[in-house]
């Protein structure tokens, strides 16, 4: 049973459109979400976060959006750049005693074409 | 400053066989987690340590899986009489505090590609 899910495999946009990646999660004890990125043979890195008690994040070109009513996330990118080509991955941990635990969806491979 | 390394990147083996993966989290992190990604799958929760001790192995899939952290630092996750179940990347992530809601972020090793013939 998927907690935390992204139901697009991929996402293709040219560079300096915007992209939206997606995620929907269906736990209600979850507080505080993330976004990774992915690089080939590399580890996640991790790109932004939000918590429960906001609707907005920004960090420079990424926008992390968040719909508690909907159970809902997105993170926008703009302008998207080649080298954002990754696999991105939403995760999302509970509160309390468990909060070190990252429950990740399948992830989104983003191509920015040049 | 160094990163969370893992070792090997790579391992082949065969069924039924013995194997230790290790992990080199980034100097002063007290917390370190393994997370096990399939093909296809995000990265999934095995396991938890807090300094020395097992915080939580609750994502470990059985009795053939195993982790230490004798030192507070280095870890290495075992895995006894193989399967072909069990190939995958494993992920090792190391965080200064162990609390992520208080922004406490993971850093991710490369992790170790597993093999099982």
């Amino acid at each position: 049973d998927q907690q935390v899910k992204q139901n697009s495999p991929s996402l293709s946009v040219q560079e300096g459109r915007i992209s939206i990646l997606n995620c929907d999660y269906t736990n209600s004890m979850f507080d505080y979400f993330l976004w990774y990125k992915k690089y080939p043979a590399e580890g996640p890195t991790f790109l932004i976060s939000i918590s429960s008690i906001k609707d907005k994040n920004e960090d420079g070109r990424f926008t992390v959006f968040l719909n508690k009513s909907a159970k809902h996330l997105s993170l926008h990118i703009v302008p998207s750049q080649p080298g954002d080509s990754a696999v991105y991955f939403c995760a999302a941990s509970g509160r309390g005693g468990s909060n070190y635990k990252l429950t990740f969806g399948k992830g989104t491979l983003l191509t920015v074409n040049p | 400053g160094a990163g969370v390394s893992q070792t090997p990147s790579n391992k082949v083996t065969e069924k039924g066989k013995y194997v230790e993966l290790r992990c080199d989290p980034i100097s002063g992190h007290t917390a370190l987690y393994w997370y096990r990604q399939s093909l296809g799958q995000g990265p999934e929760f095995l396991i938890y340590f807090q300094g020395t001790g097992a915080a939580d192995d609750s994502g470990l899939p059985n009795d053939r899986f195993f982790a230490v952290r004798p030192e507070g630092s280095v870890s290495t996750l075992k895995i006894q009489r193989t399967e072909r179940g069990d190939s995958a990347v494993y992920l090792c992530a190391s965080s200064l505090t162990g609390v992520a809601g208080g922004g406490d972020t993971q850093y991710f090793g490369p992790g170790t590609r597993l093999t099982v013939l």
